[in-house]
């Protein structure tokens, strides 16, 4: 059974770092396909934020969180990682890992990830900001 | 790059269809035929119910079809089941940019209440 498990609910200080673990079991393609990390404040819609394929270990983020996320694999446990910095109230979410669907395309030499959908997800992590 | 734009409730009866759509307004909504949408419940991680515009994972309800038209695309829910009561919201990915990543947006989502 193809499963994505998060690290449990986080409280942190404004300022602070959190780190959200995704560990996924009943994978045999752990390290080709990406896993994204997403996000969704209270009451709000959804927020894509990131993703790595695990094999290669390069991560690509949407400009709003390039210089605040770090996001990592280990493909020896099977684990991806999502670390923001800079937590704000703002930064207050439920954070989602998902396995995601994807295509490569190139044009000459340049080669790219398009990606196409969220097929497992992450039970979620609360983070919550909070002085 | 803004975000996709569904209606913010839909309703319907049990045993009916409806719709719920979704439209884009960059170029690359209308360029790539990468839709997909999801069904989510209070508490709960989403669900995916569609890919690329039309496509069904295994496992999910054939009561469930996409379709997309130029910047819109829809969502059609056949036969309502009370079960069918969340919330669903669509994402396309746009395109990518050297300098500023990937863009993958998501509709703000629908409240489906069934009757």
């Amino acid at each position: 059974q193809v499963q994505l498990v998060q690290s449990g609910a986080e409280v942190k200080k404004p300022g602070s770092s959190v780190r959200v673990s995704c560990k996924a079991s009943g994978f045999d393609t752990f390290i080709d396909d990406p896993i994204s990390w997403l996000r969704q404040a209270p009451g709000q819609g959804l927020e894509w934020m990131g993703a790595i394929v695990p094999m290669f270990g390069t991560a690509e983020k949407t400009q709003k969180f390039q210089d605040r996320v770090t996001i990592t694999a280990d493909t020896s446990t099977t684990t991806a990682y999502m670390e923001l910095s800079g937590l704000t109230s703002e930064d207050t979410a439920l954070y989602f890992c998902a396995r995601t669907l994807s295509h490569r395309a190139n044009s000459g030499a340049a080669t790219w990830i398009q990606y196409s959908a969220f097929t497992v997800w992450g039970q979620g992590t609360l983070v919550t900001i909070s002085s | 790059q803004s975000a996709l734009t569904q209606p913010a409730s839909v309703s319907g009866s049990p045993g009916q269809s409806i719709t719920i759509s979704c439209t884009g307004t960059s170029i690359g909504f209308g360029a790539y035929n990468l839709v997909s949408w999801y069904q989510q419940f209070p508490g709960k991680a989403p669900q995916l119910l569609i890919y690329e515009v039309n496509k069904r994972p295994s496992g999910v309800s054939y009561r469930f079809s996409g379709s997309k038209s130029g910047n819109t695309a829809s969502l059609t829910i056949s036969g309502l089941q009370a079960a069918d009561e969340a919330t669903y919201f669509c994402c396309s990915y746009v395109g990518s940019s050297v300098d500023l990543g990937p863009f993958i947006l998501f509709g703000g989502g629908t409240e489906l209440t069934v009757l």
